[in-house]
């Protein structure tokens, strides 16, 4: 069983539509819980880290469910320019060592 | 965010040639530095972790001795592929650790013909 697994879709979806994708993690040593953004042939940018009680930027929400080790992120009224593959990644407790799932793949249509 | 700088962006070289890539904190000063790779349509897989003024720690099934690490100052560690072999052709990218958080620099794309 992989650390971190994801769905690698791609989902297609219209513009302004609301997605959601899902990650779950096999360490129960988790402590930290990032979504990173990853385009075509460039390096993963930080989206946001995502916090037990659930944190939202903008268009973007992320939720933790530590009792079911899985971790969500929400995107409302989606854009041209989300298109891309996001990337749900995990630290262990007290280490320095991320640990990346293999990307669910996004792409908005018009 | 932090900036994180890596160079060359790519590099196309002969089989048996070493090529050395650097990786900078711009605007912070990074006690750990991270090495990874990622081949096509694979995550990101961590190869060492590069710690200033000590010797790198390797994953396991990553040769220490071909690639080559050395973390000179706060904001630079560089990463040598020593006779990089077609195989070796992947995406370098380096990423440094403040706080929480972790930034990556943008990645070189090695190719070894």
């Amino acid at each position: 069983r992989k650390e971190v697994e994801q769905d690698p879709g791609p989902f297609n979806v219209p513009e302004g539509a609301t997605v959601a994708f899902n990650c779950t993690y096999s360490n129960s040593a988790s402590q930290s819980f990032f979504w990173y953004r990853q385009d075509c042939r460039k390096e993963p940018k930080l989206l946001m880290s995502v916090y037990s009680s659930g944190n939202e930027d903008g268009r973007f929400t992320a939720q933790l469910n530590r009792a079911s080790q899985y971790i969500s992120l929400l995107i409302r009224d989606s854009k041209l320019s989300d298109s891309a593959t996001y990337l749900c990644v995990v630290r262990a407790g007290g280490g320095n060592k991320l640990t990346f799932g293999t990307g669910t793949q996004l792409k908005v249509e018009l | 965010g932090a900036v994180v700088s890596q160079h060359p962006s790519w590099v196309i070289c002969k089989s048996g040639t070493s090529v050395k890539i650097e990786c900078r904190s711009l605007d912070f000063q990074a006690t750990t530095m991270f090495w990874y790779r990622q081949f096509p349509k694979q995550s990101l897989m961590l190869m060492a972790t590069s710690n200033e003024g000590s010797k790198a720690t390797y994953e396991q099934g990553v040769e220490k001795d071909k690639f080559l690490i050395n973390h000179a100052s706060l904001t630079l560690s560089t990463l040598t592929v020593t006779s990089a072999h077609p195989e070796d052709s992947s995406f370098y990218i380096c990423s440094a650790r403040t706080g929480d958080e972790q930034f990556f620099g943008p990645g070189t794309r090695l190719t070894v013909l």
